[in-house]
């Protein structure tokens, strides 16, 4: 069974930094490529970063870039997402997502539960 | 940046009823990298469509997905009880924004 665990969220003060982890299991981890999705309380989904299998290829979404950095490290099954410059509106929950491979590749076939990331002083 | 506009904001229908949902793209979109997703309240997403048109393992063929270019459509031929939703369309190149979304609501 394919589980994303998230950890790492909390409150923190506008300008300091998180670091979000996400537990991969049930699968190949270094065989997929992942992101991170995040949802403002009550808004819609928004996009944040991907990163292909072996992190040679990495995407950020504009509101996020030069902020955040996402890694993985697969000996591990993990992926991060490293979060700098915190603003308020990067209140969310932030969910570990996979892609999936052809013919669903990229888009997204499992999710985690998310982590809860509060900017607020 | 490609940005998804999602119409309408929220639709109000009957079980058993259609619905059809838009989506469109603000530049022209490859439909292998066209995407739908079904969210339900405290539940993270679900993939419904990808590749504009094919159901992802498990969906139900009442989802059906069709549209190229800049526009695309998600169909529910037959509102389900289980269908009152949000939905979002996601499309993928050197970033893969979400459309706004749809909320499906009882009528």
């Amino acid at each position: 069974e394919v589980q994303l665990v998230e950890s790492g969220g909390g409150l923190v003060q506008p300008g300091g930094s998180l670091r979000l982890s996400c537990a991969a299991s049930g699968f190949t981890f270094s065989s997929y490529s992942m992101n991170w999705v995040r949802q403002a309380p009550g808004k819609g989904l928004e996009w944040v970063s991907y990163i292909s299998s072996s992190s040679s290829t990495i995407y950020y979404a504009d509101s996020v870039k030069g902020r955040f950095t996402i890694s993985r490290d697969n000996a591990k099954n993990s992926l991060y997402l490293q979060m700098n410059s915190l603003r308020d509106e990067d209140t969310a929950v932030y969910y570990c997502a996979r892609s999936g491979t052809w013919p669903i590749a990229p888009s997204i076939d499992y999710w985690g539960q998310g982590t809860l990331v509060t900017v607020s002083s | 940046e490609i940005v998804l506009t999602q119409s309408p904001g929220t639709l109000s229908l009957s079980p058993g009823e259609r619905a059809t949902l838009s989506c469109r793209a603000s530049q022209s979109v490859s439909s292998s990298y066209l995407a739908w997703y079904q969210q339900k309240p405290g539940q993270a997403p679900r993939l419904l469509i990808y590749g504009a048109s094919s159901r992802a393992t498990g969906i139900p063929d009442r989802f059906s997905g069709s549209g190229s270019g800049t526009d695309f459509t998600l169909t529910i031929s037959r509102l389900e009880p289980e269908d009152f939703a949000v939905y979002y369309c996601q499309q993928y190149g050197s970033s893969f924004p979400f459309g706004g979304g749809t909320k499906v609501e009882i009528k």
